[in-house]
């Protein structure tokens, strides 16, 4: 079946810009997940939905950031203002049920602020 | 102190050879354990659950003691396609909820 599918896959933005990156999660999983991951780094968690709400929201770094899951499917995650520092990969992953299970990523979305 | 702490490596090892990678996690209150692994370029994939008991898949193994925080990978008799990062990865529940990776170990497997 289809994977986590994330778009766009590249995004090139100034500074200052507003961006959105939406996350098609696996069909049937009410688990989803967005990271931040920078050259070198492991991802760093940003946000967890259970189904349409935030279970936890507490990665997201400042009140730039927002995410949204409106019908507990496709989730989208905002910036605004983007800062050069926001420049990263940004992973989205599902899983089937819950935070203890197997989470299974997107191919990401490449985020470059100039 | 990081939450996940890896040895980020490069370990660089003949083919054949047995590598083992080690992860400590400061939080107490962790419940899940795992390792993916990572291409170049790619996104993390789940190489195995890590358990108290140890758990074995083919070439890996791994191993978990809880009283220590400390979470292991063994892999033997490594292949050239053993080549990546391997991300150690804990499930923490304080309150709300929280996947934290570690930074990552590279591991290069030459001919």
């Amino acid at each position: 079946g289809a994977g986590v599918s994330q778009t766009p896959s590249n995004k090139v933005t100034e500074k200052g810009k507003y961006v959105e990156l939406r996350c098609d999660p696996i069909s049937g999983h009410t688990a989803l997940y967005w990271y931040r991951q920078s050259l070198g780094q492991g991802p760093e968690f940003l946000i967890y939905f259970q189904g349409t709400g935030a279970a936890d929201d507490s990665g997201l770094p400042n009140d730039r950031f927002f995410a949204v899951r409106p019908e507990g499917s496709v989730s989208t995650l905002k910036i605004q203002r983007t800062e050069r520092g926001d420049s990263a990969v940004y992973l989205c992953a599902s899983s089937l049920a819950g935070a203890r299970e197997t989470q299974y990523f997107g191919p990401g979305t490449r985020l470059l602020v100039l | 102190r990081k939450e996940v702490e890896q040895d980020p490596g490069p370990f660089n090892v003949p083919e054949g050879a047995t590598v083992a990678f080690n992860c400590t996690y400061s939080n107490s209150a962790s419940q899940s354990f795992f390792w993916y692994r990572q291409d170049c370029r790619k996104e993390p994939k789940l190489l195995m659950s890590v358990y108290s008991s140890g758990n074995e898949d083919g070439r890996f193994t791994a191993q978990l003691n809880r009283a220590s925080q400390y979470i292991s990978l063994l892999i033997r008799d490594s292949k050239l396609s053993d080549s990546a990062t391997y991300l150690c990865v804990v499930n923490a529940h304080t309150g709300g909820f929280k996947t934290i990776f570690g930074a990552g170990t590279r591991l290069f497997v030459k001919a």
